[in-house]
């Protein structure tokens, strides 16, 4: 088992541009989890899907944030147009119900929009 | 809204010392209390638990849940350079689904 997959690791982009995060999750899990992490704040959960369809997406931070889940074998976070503020560590995670807080977390990418 | 809050916010002990990291919690219909180890990278699970008064072992860590209370704390003991990382605490609890709230973390830095 390969775990959570994330592309890029690293990501530098200018102010305005737009950035898309990837993620395969584990094959198998039903649930899929978008996180964003910074030193001021934390780990904050953006976003969270189960079967594939959006459950709670209160955590976006603004419209200029959109996830998708097309398959159950990936997904994307996009920032659309990013902005300086929006640096940070976004990890993606992934689990079975069942076992009720057992995420697996991918590595994460870091990302500065500078 | 749930919260959990961690502390020390940050621990700086030698090699061999024990440390006890705390975790307290409000939330509405608890459901389970987890620890995470992260070093650089992703966060990585060591315990959930559920009952209070049983102790979760897991070679040097170990941890408790007093749901009475409403905290657990994190044991490590003959601390190693290799336990240096943040360890964060979340709690799940609300609806029926599994989404836990994270705190803040503690970092913990052994020197050797």
């Amino acid at each position: 088992d390969a775990g959570v997959i994330q592309s890029p690791r690293h990501e530098v982009t200018e102010m305005g541009q737009e950035v898309t995060l990837r993620c395969k999750p584990i094959s198998g899990h039903d649930y899929l989890f978008w996180y964003r992490q910074t030193m001021m704040r934390g780990l904050e959960l953006l976003i969270y899907f189960n079967n594939n369809v959006p459950i709670d997406d209160s955590g976006m931070p603004e419209d200029r944030f959109s996830a998708k889940m097309p398959n159950a074998s990936f997904s994307t976070l996009k920032i659309q147009p990013s902005e300086p503020r929006d640096s940070a560590v976004y990890f993606c995670a992934s689990s079975f119900r069942d076992r009720a807080g057992g995420y697996t977390f991918g590595s994460g990418t870091r990302l500065t929009v500078v | 809204e749930d919260k959990v809050v961690q502390s020390p916010l940050s621990l700086v002990v030698h090699e061999g010392d024990t440390v006890t990291l705390n975790c307290s919690y409000e939330v509405t219909n608890f459901r389970s209390l987890l620890w995470y180890k992260q070093e650089k990278k992703a966060p990585t699970f060591l315990f959930m638990l559920t009952s209070s008064g049983i102790e979760k072992k897991s070679g040097r860590l170990s941890s408790i849940l007093d749901k009475k209370e409403l905290f657990s704390i994190l044991n490590i003991t003959a601390t190693q350079t290799g336990d240096s990382a943040v360890y964060l605490c979340a709690v799940n609890g609300g609806g029926g689904s599994y989404i836990p709230t994270f705190g803040r973390g503690t970092s913990l830095i052994v020197h050797p």
